[in-house]
């Protein structure tokens, strides 16, 4: 059984704080690591894909980082606004065979005080 | 929005029934895989479609099972509803079913069986 995990669970700042949360994801037989954000009533929406070991990406304020050989990505947001309040996922997939799936962690639950 | 719809948005049946949802993949898109969310836990992986065959399988009863059409919607199909099946099912489409590939996921079916 596959054990992706993300910390904290929730958290909450203030408007103009930057913040950061973890995923810690299996190291043996990686292939990739999505990060999605999850506004309550829509749907969860990718941010990235990340293969490679010391990658990172940006998006606008967000940004990411991974590390294979250790098992952990970290989504970082700059300057925090009300409307980045969501849910960040991040799901591990696995090298391809006969397992296709992403297996996802719980959650952090943002929120952003005005 | 994703361009990927699913229907109906909530739903509640009676423990034993069947219940069929459905999805419509984002255009251009071949492979469609079904995620449950429980309360308070990250998706979990029921199964993939392929071009109309099923392409993968996570730790799912034989009860839980799908179609894709020709062009390329989906439907999970569940028999013999239990009280567990509650939650929220999330349909993801991409382009090809390898995992290093970004999801376009619906809003969701919220199942509540009573």
């Amino acid at each position: 059984i596959l054990n992706v995990e993300q910390s904290p669970q929730s958290l909450h700042v203030q408007e103009g704080d930057s913040t950061n949360f973890t995923c810690s994801f299996p190291s043996s037989n990686f292939y990739a690591l999505h990060w999605y954000r999850w506004e309550t009533a829509k749907s969860p929406e990718a941010l990235f894909v990340m293969t490679l070991n010391g990658d990172e990406k940006k998006k606008g304020r967000i940004s990411a980082t991974l590390n294979t050989k250790e098992g952990y990505s970290y989504l970082y947001i700059k300057g925090s606004q009300p409307e980045d309040s969501a849910t960040y996922l991040c799901a591990f997939g696995m090298i391809p065979g006969s397992a296709r799936q992403l297996t996802f962690g719980s959650g952090t639950q943002l929120t952003v005080l005005p | 929005e994703t361009g990927v719809t699913q229907s109906p948005t909530h739903l509640i049946k009676t423990r034993g029934q069947q219940v069929t949802l459905r999805c419509s993949s984002q255009s251009g898109h071949n492979t469609v895989s079904w995620y449950q969310q429980a309360l308070g836990q990250g998706p979990q992986f029921i199964f993939q479609y392929y071009r109309e065959e099923e392409n993968g399988r996570g730790n799912f009863p034989p009860r839980f099972s799908g179609l894709q059409f020709p062009n390329y919607s989906s439907e999970l199909n569940v028999n013999a509803l239990e009280l567990d099946d509650s939650a929220l099912y999330l349909c993801a489409s991409s382009l090809v079913g390898t995992v290093n590939t970004e999801a376009f996921f619906g809003q969701g079916t919220r199942l509540t069986v009573v």
